[in-house]
């Protein structure tokens, strides 16, 4: 089982859509998340951290279920400049290193 | 401020070459993380440093990968007798501390193809 598990999509949504990713982390230590944007041919860059009661910033609310394991990102109203991949971060636990999910391709239309 | 630097930006090199690649983290930042990203492909860690401390070279995938940090400061990957599945972008990122809560600042990455 990958450590961060995301749906690779991509996820095809038209303006003004509202999409959800979610993300799955396996190791059970783990204690910081976040959700990193990448654009293509460019370096992923912080879009938010994830708070245990849950945090929004924006268009942008994202959740953390521990007990399952589980983070999703909401965006609402899309936007064409939310095109971008989605990269769901969590950190090693002990080995104090950040895990990469391998992103979640969104792709808004026209 | 200055994020982080990373030279060269492309780097086209044919097999069994040495490759060096120069990465100058944020100012002040005390963390410094090498990964790379093959095409469509996610992150994959290599190694850290964090300080003065020895670092964490759990990720490197062969005794060909090597890498330094100086003074702190400027890192340097180095890949001996590069394979053409070394193609990849290396990213190089720092952060404040070495803490699984701190953001990590990414470079622009170094493109490297092995012809």
């Amino acid at each position: 089982r990958k450590e961060v598990e995301q749906d690779p999509g991509p996820f095809n949504v038209p303006e003004g859509a509202t999409v959800a990713f979610n993300c799955t982390y396996s190791n059970s230590a783990s204690q910081s998340f976040f959700w990193y944007r990448q654009d293509c041919r460019k370096e992923p860059k912080l879009l938010m951290s994830v708070y245990s009661s849950g945090n929004e910033d924006g268009r942008f609310t994202a959740q953390l279920n521990r007990a399952s394991q589980y983070i999703s990102l909401l965006i609402r109203d899309s936007k064409l400049s939310d095109s971008a991949t989605y990269l769901c971060v969590v950190d090693g636990g002990a080995t104090n290193k950040l895990i990469f999910g391998t992103g979640t391709l969104l792709a808004v239309q026209p | 401020g200055a994020g982080v630097s990373q030279s060269p930006s492309n780097k086209v090199t044919e097999k069994g070459k040495d490759v060096e690649l120069r990465c100058d983290p944020i100012s002040g930042h005390t963390a410094l993380y090498w990964y790379r990203q093959s095409l469509g492909q996610g992150l994959e860690f290599l190694i850290y440093f964090q300080g003065n401390s020895a670092p964490d070279k759990s990720g490197l995938p062969s005794d060909r990968f090597s890498a330094e940090r100086t003074g702190g400061s400027v890192s340097t990957l180095t890949i001996q007798r590069t394979q053409q599945e070394d193609s990849a972008v290396y990213l190089c990122a720092s952060s404040l501390r070495l803490a699984g809560g701190d953001e990590q600042y990414f470079g622009p990455g170094t493109r490297l193809t092995v012809t």
